[in-house]
């Protein structure tokens, strides 16, 4: 079962324009994590938000958690050609072994 | 330094057939995972090993079988192989559980005809 469902499914942007990623999951987490996956390759981790927190930083990404409606978002600023990816959110099982259960992903394309 | 290596990259079957998927990690990770993704469904997780010598069953084992070889090995063998069993499949390593991120390997691209 997916634990993560991310929206939209698809993305097309220009360069330089925001895009915004959205997660919504189902049971309580211990903490949310996002990945890239460039075509043919395998997921990188970006960025991980703890169930306390409920913004981070990291470069051109702003991650945000709202627990209470059991949702994430993944803003990138200032979108390039190389931000072109799938961008999959994960969230632990709650079972302490770092189980990830992932989402089918957000596909972005961002336009020269 | 490697990351997570696995091979090979790509493997044709015909139903019936056994394979080995082999990874192995530089990290000096405890855990291991092994997922598998198919279009549109994001990834679901096979096996996992939380330390050597220790495997257990994820959401979708069944046709499956892994062995943890020692600290930085954790392969996947397909017995007989099955046409569902088509998909790109993906290792990877993290560090003690908690919050650690998972590292993952290219993936092998299998297909069963």
């Amino acid at each position: 079962s997916q634990q993560g469902e991310e929206d939209p499914q698809a993305l097309s942007i220009q360069e330089g324009e925001n895009a915004t990623m959205n997660c919504s999951y189902k049971t309580s987490i211990n903490n949310l994590q996002w990945y890239r996956q460039n075509s043919g390759r395998g997921l990188v981790h970006l960025i991980l938000i703890r169930s306390n927190e409920r913004e981070k930083h990291s470069g051109r990404l702003r991650v945000t958690l709202d627990t209470s409606k059991k949702s994430s978002s993944l803003l990138i600023t200032a979108s390039r050609a190389a931000d072109t990816a799938s961008y999959f959110c994960a969230t632990d099982d709650g079972g302490g072994y770092n189980k990830l259960i992932f989402g089918a992903g957000t596909r972005l394309a961002v336009h020269p | 330094n490697a990351g997570v290596t696995q091979t090979p990259k790509f493997q044709v079957l015909k139903t019936g057939q056994s394979m080995t998927l082999q990874c192995a990690q530089d990290m000096n990770h405890n855990s291991m995972y092994w997922y598998r993704q198919d279009p549109g469904m994001g990834l679901r997780l096979i096996y996992y090993s939380a330390s050597e010598g220790t495997t257990d069953k994820g959401e979708v084992p069944n046709g499956y079988n892994v062995s943890r070889l020692n600290k930085r090995e954790f392969s996947l063998r397909l017995e007989s192989a099955a046409p569902s069993q088509t998909s790109v499949y993906f290792c990877a390593s993290s560090g003690d559980r908690g919050l650690s991120p998972l590292h993952f390997g290219n993936g092998t691209r299998l297909t069963v005809t």
